[in-house]
């Protein structure tokens, strides 16, 4: 059964620093991982799409990477600005099933 | 190009009491998700639909839920009757055209059952 982790589930940093946010997954047969931004009570907004035979994904100031063998993705966010605090999940899909993470609860400190 | 539309926005109701939630994929995409999302938590699908096909319903609790989507364009996601546990935003989102597997998502519908 696929389990995927968001770990810090919180995390505050200042203005300008760049940062990473983790997603790890258990079953690295998977088609695709996918980041959402979520603002508070609005739905999810697609980031970046990573399918499994990629590594990487850019768009602007996010970069998102893929290791299947380990099971972990990374969103790299540079030079952070205050509008980027949101929650951030990640979305693993597979064969059977959709999994998402609880997310990473973004505050960006001006 | 129109996201996906979800209504109503807000819904509260007593315990025991229907309510359904109806959703308007993007235009051309071929799958529909319906999903429940709980405070703090991420989204946890109930159905997903390739046309009018339901393809998973494995988390659907079929007692008191039931979906369609009959002309494999929009959705109806109805509760009958509501438990005060069904309370949690439900999001509808879609995927397909030429960026298959990107899911798009709808603003969700907020159920608070009193």
């Amino acid at each position: 059964k696929q389990e995927v982790t968001q770990i810090p589930a919180a995390l505050s940093v200042p203005e300008g620093e760049n940062l990473v946010l983790n997603c790890s997954f258990t079953d690295s047969a998977i088609y695709n991982l996918q980041w959402f931004r979520q603002d508070p009570g609005k739905g999810l907004t697609s980031l970046l799409l990573i399918q499994s035979s990629q590594r990487e994904q850019t768009s602007g100031r996010l970069n998102a990477s893929l290791d299947k063998s380990s099971g972990r993705s990374t969103l790299y966010i540079a030079a952070s600005q205050p509008g980027d605090s949101a929650t951030y999940l990640c979305a693993v899909g597979s064969a059977s099933k959709i999994i998402f993470g609880s997310g990473t609860r973004l505050s960006i400190r001006p | 190009e129109a996201g996906v539309v979800q209504s109503p926005r807000y819904k509260i109701i007593e315990k025991k009491q229907p309510v359904a939630f109806w959703c308007n994929p993007i235009s051309g995409h071929n799958t529909l998700y319906w999903y429940l999302q709980n405070l703090g938590q991420g989204p946890e699908l109930l159905i997903r639909y390739e046309n009018e096909e339901a393809v998973d319903d494995s988390q659907l609790p079929k007692d008191r839920f039931s979906a369609e989507r009959l002309k494999g364009v929009d959705s109806t996601l109805k509760i009958q009757p509501a438990e005060l546990g069904d309370s949690a935003v439900y999001l509808c989102a879609s995927s397909g055209g030429d960026r298959d597997y990107e899911q798009y998502f709808g603003p969700g519908t907020r159920l608070t059952v009193t």
